[in-house]
C-alpha cells in the first residue's frame, strides 16, 4: 500500500510543554486523516481527525494541520499531562475511497511530571 | 462511540491447526470492517478489508488462502488463519467502519501464539 511516515519515533516532554508529531503521506488521493492514540495493551482510540478539504481543526488541547500541496499532516498537543503518555498512530485513507487506512509506524509519546 | 468486541481475546494453538477470530459491531451494522495485525511494539498493518456480502479485499503480501474472511452479516466478520504457524503469532485487531463519518471503531485485539 502506501506509504505514511511519522516522526519521531519516541518523544519525551516535561508535562505542561507541547508535543508535536509529524506524517507525511504519498497517495495524492488520500481525504481523511485520523490520529489514534493506543495504550499499553489497549485498542486504538481515535482522538482528533481531519478531512482534506480542511487545513486545521482543534478540539481542546489537541490539533491537527494539514497541508495537502505538501502531502504532510501535524499533530499537536499543548500543555501536556502525564496520562497523555501512549502511542500515537497518523493515517492516511486509500485513495479516494475513505475507508481502508495506512497507518503511520507510531510515536511513543512519553510526559514526564 | 460504537462499541466492537472481539472473540476470543488469547488464543493458544498447535502449529498446523486453524483459528477462527470473530469481530462483532454490538451498536451499529457495519457493511465494512477491516483486520489488521499488530507486531509488539509496531504500526498497525492492514491485512484485509471484509465486506458484508462480497468477498474480503486483501492487501498485497496477504494470503487469501491462509486468512479466510467471512462477513455474513452486518455484525459479524471473521478471520480464520489456517494452518497456522509460528510466525503467525501477532496481535489481530478489528475494526467496524462507520459509513457517515469514516471513522474506524476498533475492537480490543486478540493475540493468537502459534506453538
Amino acid at each position: 500500500g502506501e506509504n505514511v511516515e511519522q516522526h519521531p519515533s519516541t518523544l519525551s516532554v516535561q508535562e505542561g510543554d507541547s508535543a508535536v508529531i509529524k506524517c507525511t503521506y504519498s497517495d495524492s488521493a488520500s481525504n481523511y486523516f485520523p490520529w489514534y492514540k493506543q495504550e499499553l495493551g489497549k485498542r486504538p482510540q481515535l482522538i482528533i481527525d481531519i478531512r482534506s478539504n480542511v487545513g486545521e481543526k482543534k478540539d481542546q488541547r489537541i490539533a491537527v494541520t494539514l497541508n495537502k500541496t505538501a502531502k504532510h499532516f501535524s499533530l499537536h498537543i499543548t500543555e501536556t499531562q502525564p496520562e497523555d503518555s501512549a502511542v500515537y498512530f497518523c493515517a492516511a485513507s486509500q485513495g479516494d475511497s475513505g475507508y481502508a487506512l495506512n497507518f503511520g509506524k507510531g510515536t511513543s509519546l512519553l510526559v514526564t511530571p | 462511540g460504537a462499541v466492537v468486541s472481539q472473540h476470543p481475546s488469547r488464543v493458544i494453538c498447535k502449529s498446523g491447526t486453524s483459528v477462527k477470530i470473530e469481530c462483532r459491531s454490538l451498536d451499529f451494522q457495519a457493511t465494512t470492517m477491516f483486520w489488521y495485525r499488530q507486531f509488539p511494539k509496531q504500526s498497525l498493518m492492514l491485512m484485509a478489508t471484509s465486506n458484508e456480502g462480497s468477498k474480503a479485499t486483501y492487501e498485497q503480501g496477504v494470503e487469501k488462502d491462509k486468512f479466510l474472511i467471512n462477513h455474513a452479516s452486518l455484525t459479524l466478520s471473521t478471520l480464520t488463519v489456517t494452518s497456522a504457524h509460528p510466525e503467525d503469532s501477532s496481535f489481530y485487531i478489528c475494526s467496524a467502519l462507520d459509513a457517515g463519518t469514516y471513522e474506524q471503531y476498533f475492537g480490543p485485539g486478540t493475540r493468537l501464539t502459534v506453538t
